[in-house]
């Protein structure tokens, strides 16, 4: 089975502040991973996915993830917030072997202060 | 192209009533998958659909349903509603089994 974990349900941070959020996982075999952006009333938007390529991911709108397998981490950063950040954003993980089924984190809903 | 669209947007329904939610996938999307996103919480799996054959399906229980028409389109039907049904429900498209889901915008449902 598969979970993840983000730590920290909300967090605050300066416009301008770098934007860390922080995604483990558990998973018995390799991982893809993503994170996804929720504006409020809305769908799911993807900012970047690690499918075994290089282990520092390159997203939208700025935001960058690395994979590192010795801490189960994917933890997603932005080196300046904006106050369009101001969303909440969900850490998943799928199994390869199982197609696209997500197993999502429980969010983190950033606020961006100005 | 339009992206994936799901109907309705939001409703209300009483328990003890039936509900069906549809979902048109991304032209050239053969995978519609269903989720459930109750309010402060990640979203969790409910069914997968590839070629009109079920592959894939969450913990849930027997009450939810699902099935995909020819045209790739989608619905969820879920029986004897609860309280605890009330969430956004949300489907995603992709064009294979395991390539990248994209999601629609949700329908909002409210039991009372």
């Amino acid at each position: 089975a598969q979970s993840v974990t983000q730590l920290g349900s909300h967090v605050s941070v300066s416009e301008g502040a770098l934007v860390l959020l922080r995604c483990n996982y558990s998973s018995s075999v390799p991982p893809y991973l993503f994170w996804y952006v929720q504006y409020p009333n809305q769908g799911l938007q993807l900012l970047l996915k690690y499918t075994s390529a290089a282990t520092l991911v390159k997203g939208i709108n700025g935001f960058e993830a690395e994979f590192k397998k010795s801490e189960t981490s994917f933890h997603l950063t932005k080196p300046s917030a904006h106050m369009s950040d101001a969303a909440e954003y969900f850490c998943a993980v799928s199994d390869r072997a199982a197609g696209n089924k997500l197993t999502f984190g429980g969010g983190t809903r950033v606020l961006v202060k100005p | 192209d339009a992206g994936v669209t799901q109907s309705p947007t939001h409703l209300i329904k009483t328990r003890g009533q039936h509900v069906t939610l549809r979902c048109s996938p991304i032209s050239g999307h053969k995978s519609v998958s269903w989720y459930q996103q109750v309010l402060g919480q990640g979203p969790q799996f409910i069914f997968q659909y590839y070629e009109k054959e079920e592959r894939g399906r969450g913990n849930f229980p027997d009450r939810f349903s699902a099935r995909q028409f020819p045209n790739y389109s989608s619905e969820l039907n879920v029986n004897a509603l609860l309280l605890g049904d009330s969430a956004l429900y949300l489907c995603a498209s992709s064009q294979r089994v395991n390539t990248e889901a994209f999601f629609g915008q949700g329908t909002r449902l409210t039991v009372v």
